[in-house]
């Protein structure tokens, strides 16, 4: 069974770099990885998607490797307001494959 | 995201109770889905309906049906519920623009308690 993992929390400081690490070692050729943020008593919040290699967007890069077996979330510069749970996300465009992971809890502190 | 609403926001009923779950979107989006969060485990995939004539199950589909009235309304109903549906519901829209995942945009979900 597909399993996708990741750390349960993170903790870290205003102004650093956080990288979170997602597992997904059953990855098949059709899928993406694509990363998420939740608040609380908030729905999840797109946050970057990649196939391959590097991904940069305005908030986030997303590092995947050659084998793709594993992914990693680059958050610049946090600042409080990134304190969420962030949950990597493996599937395919037909939807005939969604894993998410169980999340990650971040806390970011002054 | 204000383009996708949920009804009712919480909800609390008794075990053996029919309830529905209702999900609206303006966004002009085909595709819908429903998971359920549960502490600890993330989002699971319930059903999903790339349209109005497209119904499929997700990974845990048991005990729920669905129904796409519309290309904005996708319900979720739970014919008799029990205690271990109590969960976190969320819907969700993505377009379709060709190959590669679809971002998924999710409204603010249902808190559901079953007693």
């Amino acid at each position: 069974l597909a399993k996708t993992t990741q750390p349960i929390s993170m903790d870290s400081y205003e102004g650093q770099e956080v990288n979170i690490t997602c597992s997904h070692n059953n990855i098949a050729t059709n899928d993406y990885i694509t990363w998420y943020q939740q608040f609380p008593s908030q729905g999840p919040r797109f946050i970057i998607q990649g196939y391959k290699t590097k991904v940069t967007n305005e908030v986030a890069s997303l590092f995947i490797p050659a084998d793709r077996k594993s992914s990693t979330l680059s958050l610049p510069r946090v600042s409080l307001s990134d304190t969420a749970v962030y949950y990597c996300l493996v599937g395919n465009s037909s939807a005939s494959k969604i894993i998410f992971g169980s999340g990650t809890r971040l806390s970011i502190r002054p | 995201d204000a383009d996708v609403t949920q009804t009712p926001r919480n909800r609390i009923t008794k075990t053996g109770k029919r309830i529905m779950l209702e999900c609206s979107q303006t966004k002009g989006h085909d595709r819908m889905y429903w998971y359920r969060q549960d502490p600890g485990l993330g989002l699971r995939l319930i059903y999903y309906s790339f349209d109005v004539k497209d119904i499929n199950k997700g990974e845990i589909s048991d005990g729920y049906s669905v129904s796409r009235q519309a290309q904005a309304k996708f319900s979720l109903s739970l014919e008799s519920a029990i205690p271990n549906q109590t969960a976190l519901y969320f819907c969700a829209t993505s377009d379709d623009p060709g190959q590669g995942a679809k971002t998924q945009y999710f409204g603010p979900g249902t808190r559901l308690l079953v007693l």
